[in-house]
């Protein structure tokens, strides 16, 4: 099965910098996923990633090391409306995927 | 594309009562995902379909829960007896394949059932 461990929540600062981490542990390994839910909407994806490495989309960087069964998100110039849930996700094999629990980004003027 | 579509967007319904949401995945989808989000248990995987067939169902909650697919633009999750413990946002995802390993799921907006 699949076990997935992000942080509750966090506070950042607009324009500031800020690391979502997501620990997992999986049979098999078919890549990571990371999804922004705003409040009372659905979950939009952000990244996917299945090698190790940084993969850089815009202000939004995903980051993945198969070996620590550890990937981050990393948010840049921090914006008010970026105020939301990150889910990081596994897929579990034919195309379903185990999502954490997210973790609950406020950012503050 | 008008994207996943999801009926109703809520529903407030008595204990004992049947409910019916419903879903229409993006066209030339061949998955299609039920989950159910609350506070406590974060966002859950109910069953899923590919190609209009169910692959697995493991995490429908009780025999009150059942969904069917009657064809590829349509997909219904319907719950008799309804009870409170129920109450939570029901989304619908649909995928298609395109990766040897695992594709982005597009969701629909959701369906927020409450039960008295």
């Amino acid at each position: 099965g699949q076990n997935i461990d992000q942080p509750t929540e966090m506070t950042a600062t607009e324009g500031a910098i800020v690391q979502i981490n997501c620990t997992y542990q999986t049979s098999g390994f078919n890549g990571l996923f990371w999804y922004q839910q705003h409040a009372g909407e659905a979950p939009t994806f952000l990244s996917y990633n299945v090698l190790d490495g940084l993969e850089e989309k815009g202000r939004f960087s995903s980051f993945l090391s198969r070996s620590k069964g550890y990937s981050y998100l990393l948010l840049k110039e921090l914006q008010m409306k970026d105020s939301a849930s990150y889910l990081c996700a596994v897929p579990g094999g034919g195309n379903k995927l185990t999502f954490g629990t997210g973790t609950q980004l406020k950012v503050e003027l | 594309d008008a994207g996943v579509i999801q009926s109703p967007r809520h529903e407030v319904t008595e204990m004992g009562q049947e409910v019916t949401l419903r879903c229409k995945p993006i066209s030339g989808h061949d998955y299609l995902f039920w989950y159910r989000q609350t506070m406590m248990r974060g966002l859950e995987l109910l069953i899923y379909f590919n190609n209009n067939v169910p692959i697995d169902d493991s995490g429908m909650p009780e025999d009150r829960f059942s969904a069917k697919m009657p064809n590829a633009s349509f997909s219904t999750l319907k719950i008799q007896p309804s009870e409170p413990r129920d109450s939570a946002v029901y989304f619908c995802a649909s995928s298609l394949t395109s990766r040897l390993v695992a594709d982005e799921q597009y969701f629909g907006p959701g369906t927020r059932l409450t039960v008295t």
